[in-house]
């Protein structure tokens, strides 16, 4: 993989549903793996930043994992409620400092 | 305390017309980053500045795209000539150091329309 891949596009979720979607990123020259929440008309806000292979990470009901071998992380939300609409972007760094990397984002939609 | 704000929030600009985005960081971030935005896409990197001077300017597409950072706290990119392709929104990121990593803050953005 050369560029930063997310899937689904889009998800539809009942509230109370659980949900969980993927962002593939380059195995090589890894350094960080970022996610980020971006709800409409506001700044994109940080969720996780993980560094190390098998990495996990939690916030409220939200979730991820990290395996940097075969390049892919996990984000889980459980019992999902309607303030968890928002688009959720992962993002690559090959530095401390530098660029980061987008995938296209996952949109999740979720209904009462 | 107040975090990276953007202006304006909204700019329409006919094609060929010269445009400016301006981003405030938080105060005593040292990095300030540029990322465009196009539909459908993800977040795409334009140019980082580490105080006054760039640090990466890889991701600015051609030469009508230009961005400073004079007094190392506000930053203005610059577009010249704007052509309709040029339309996406424009989000502007500040970091400081701090532990191991350093984390980009972003702002709202700057959605550029060019009719």
């Amino acid at each position: 993989i050369l560029n930063v891949e997310q899937s689904p596009q889009s998800l539809h979720v009942q509230e109370g549903d659980s949900t969980n979607f993927t962002c593939s990123f380059p195995s090589s020259n890894f350094y960080a793996l970022h996610w980020y929440r971006w709800e409409t008309a506001k700044s994109p806000e940080a969720l996780f930043v993980m560094t190390l292979n098998g990495d996990e990470k939690k916030k409220g009901r939200i979730s991820a994992t990290l395996n940097t071998k075969e390049g892919y992380s996990y984000l889980y939300i459980k019992g999902s409620q309607p303030e968890d609409s928002a688009t959720y972007l992962c993002a690559f760094s090959t530095d401390s400092w530098g660029k980061l990397q987008f995938g296209a984002g996952t949109q999740v939609v979720v209904t009462p | 305390g107040a975090g990276v704000s953007q202006t304006p929030s909204n700019k329409v600009t006919e094609k060929g017309k010269y445009v400016e985005l301006r981003c405030d960081p938080i105060s005593g971030h040292t990095a300030l980053y540029w990322y465009r935005q196009s539909l459908g896409q993800g977040p795409e990197f334009l140019i980082y500045f580490q105080g006054t001077g760039a640090a990466d300017d890889s991701g600015l597409p051609n030469d009508r795209f230009f961005a400073v950072r004079p007094e190392g706290s506000v930053s203005t990119l610059k577009i010249q000539r704007t052509e309709r392709g040029d339309s996406a929104v424009y989000l502007c990121a500040s970091s400081a150091r701090g532990g191991t990593y350093y984390e980009q803050y972003f702002g709202p953005g700057t959605r550029l329309t060019v009719t």
